[in-house]
């Protein structure tokens, strides 16, 4: 079975400063990973995904994750954050031929004046 | 915007009553998708449509059914609704089954008292 787990539920930090939202996965089989993110009262966006190659992805706004094998993990970063950042972000995971998207509970980032 | 509409955007009822939602699109996109989104649990799937009539379930689809007559409209229907069935709905849509891409709709908030 798979799993995805965001370690923190919720994530404050201070405008212009950076941040790192942590996601770990369990699979068995090669899986392809992405970040969403939901505005309040919004459907989920899609800020980026790992499918092969370079294990750095970068994203919209700003937005980068590193794939990492061996620690079965895909951490969310961003060097410098907005207020509009503010939002909640979501880790998803897809085994390779799969049907369904793993959505993890979700990290509220909440980014202070 | 991926031309994906919900309706109603909220709704209020009591338990035992019967409820359909209504998830629209206008990109002619084959696969469509129902998730619920609850506090601590993300959203997880529970049912997905791969064609006209050609629906499967997802992880959670206990209580709920779906039809899918024409491409642009996913139904979703609580045949009895219960308090369990309290949550946040939000209709996807992709252009293939392993397309990594699945775009959001804007929700809709059921609350059964």
């Amino acid at each position: 079975a798979q799993s995805v787990t965001q370690l923190d539920s919720q994530v404050p930090v201070f405008e212009e400063a950076p941040v790192e939202l942590r996601c770990n996965y369990s699979s068995s089989v090669s899986v392809y990973l992405f970040w969403y993110v939901q505005y309040p009262n919004q459907g989920l966006q899609l800020l980026l995904k790992y499918l092969s190659g370079s294990t750095l992805v970068k994203g919209i706004n700003g937005f980068e994750a590193e794939f990492n094998k061996s620690q079965t993990s895909f951490h969310l970063r961003k060097p410098s954050v907005h207020i509009s950042d503010t939002a909640e972000y979501f880790c998803a995971v897809r085994k390779t031929g799969a049907n369904n998207l793993f959505f993890g509970t979700g990290t509220r980032l909440t980014v202070i004046p | 915007d991926a031309g994906i509409t919900q309706s109603p955007r909220h709704k209020v009822t009591e338990t035992g009553t019967p409820v359909t939602l209504r998830c629209h699109q206008t990109e002619n996109h084959r696969y469509m998708y129902w998730y619920r989104q609850d506090p601590g649990h993300g959203l997880r799937l529970i049912h997905y449509s791969y064609g006209v009539k050609d629906t499967d379930k997802g992880e959670v689809s206990d209580g709920y059914s779906v039809s899918r007559s024409k491409t642009e409209d996913f139904l979703l229907t609580l045949e009895s609704a219960t308090s369990s069935q309290t949550s946040v709905y939000f209709c996807a849509i992709s252009v293939r089954l392993d397309d990594n891409e699945q775009f959001f709709g804007p929700g809709t908030r059921l609350t059964v008292l």
